[in-house]
């Protein structure tokens, strides 16, 4: 079973900008989610995709939007992109069941933004 | 709001020994879920070992063990036969909401293994 790809897996951009990352999950697998990994704020949770519908909100500016298609692929959104914007941003895919067993995520190797 | 802290940022240790990570962390949830994620230098995370608050026994995965403390918030990650690719960052996690609200991460603890 392929894992959780990623693309681009590198980008440069420059302030003001937007960029959008996608995400491709695990064959079966209806929940994404996205980090963010900074050296300084380490990893931090966006939000969680589940059947299109975004569950899970974390503290990141509205800038940060995404969204999810109905093959569960999915993509993150980043408008007026600034400095601190650079960052690996990781996507994570789980069944995303619900049921009572845990959904293990499975993370992708991370798209590495740098903006100029 | 869940907490994660990793008081080590860097360790080392001598191939062939053991070597124990720190990890606590604070939650006001009865029934969450830990993690020691590892993520070399390809950037890939890969998840080593689980552990489920509800059970008191201690998860075991081949050469990695936890000594999970629930009372004492407390869940330490010891690696034992130490091997080159053990090197790697090593992060501690926790999940409250079966996945929805997304893991929150201690700030890591790179471990370095000497020959």
């Amino acid at each position: 079973k392929a894992g959780v790809t990623q693309t681009p897996r590198y980008l440069i951009k420059t302030r003001g900008q937007q960029v959008t990352l996608s995400c491709s999950p695990i064959s079966g697998h209806r929940s994404v989610s996205w980090y963010q990994q900074t050296p300084g704020q380490g990893l931090q949770f966006l939000f969680e995709y589940f059947s299109e519908t975004q569950r899970n909100k974390g503290n990141f500016p509205g800038r940060f939007s995404g969204r999810q298609f109905s093959n569960s692929r999915s993509e993150m959104n980043v408008s007026t992109l600034e400095l601190g914007d650079s960052a690996l941003y990781l996507c994570a895919s789980s069944s995303g069941s619900g049921s009572a067993v845990y959904n293990e995520q499975f993370f992708g190797p991370g798209t590495r933004l740098t903006v100029l | 709001a869940q907490t994660v802290t990793q008081s080590q940022p860097e360790m080392s240790v001598q191939e062939a020994e053991t070597v124990t990570l720190s990890c606590t962390y604070d939650t006001s949830e009865s029934d969450y879920y830990l993690f020691w994620y590892k993520q070399p230098p390809s950037r890939q995370m890969i998840l080593v070992i689980r552990q489920e608050a509800y059970k008191q026994q201690n998860a075991t995965e081949n050469r990695f063990s936890v000594n999970f403390q629930k009372a004492a918030k407390s869940f330490s990650l010891k690696i034992s036969d130490s091997q080159l690719g053990d090197a790697a960052m090593y992060f501690c996690a926790i999940d409250e909401g079966g996945g929805a609200d997304g893991l929150t991460f201690g700030k890591g603890t790179h471990l370095i293994i000497q020959p």
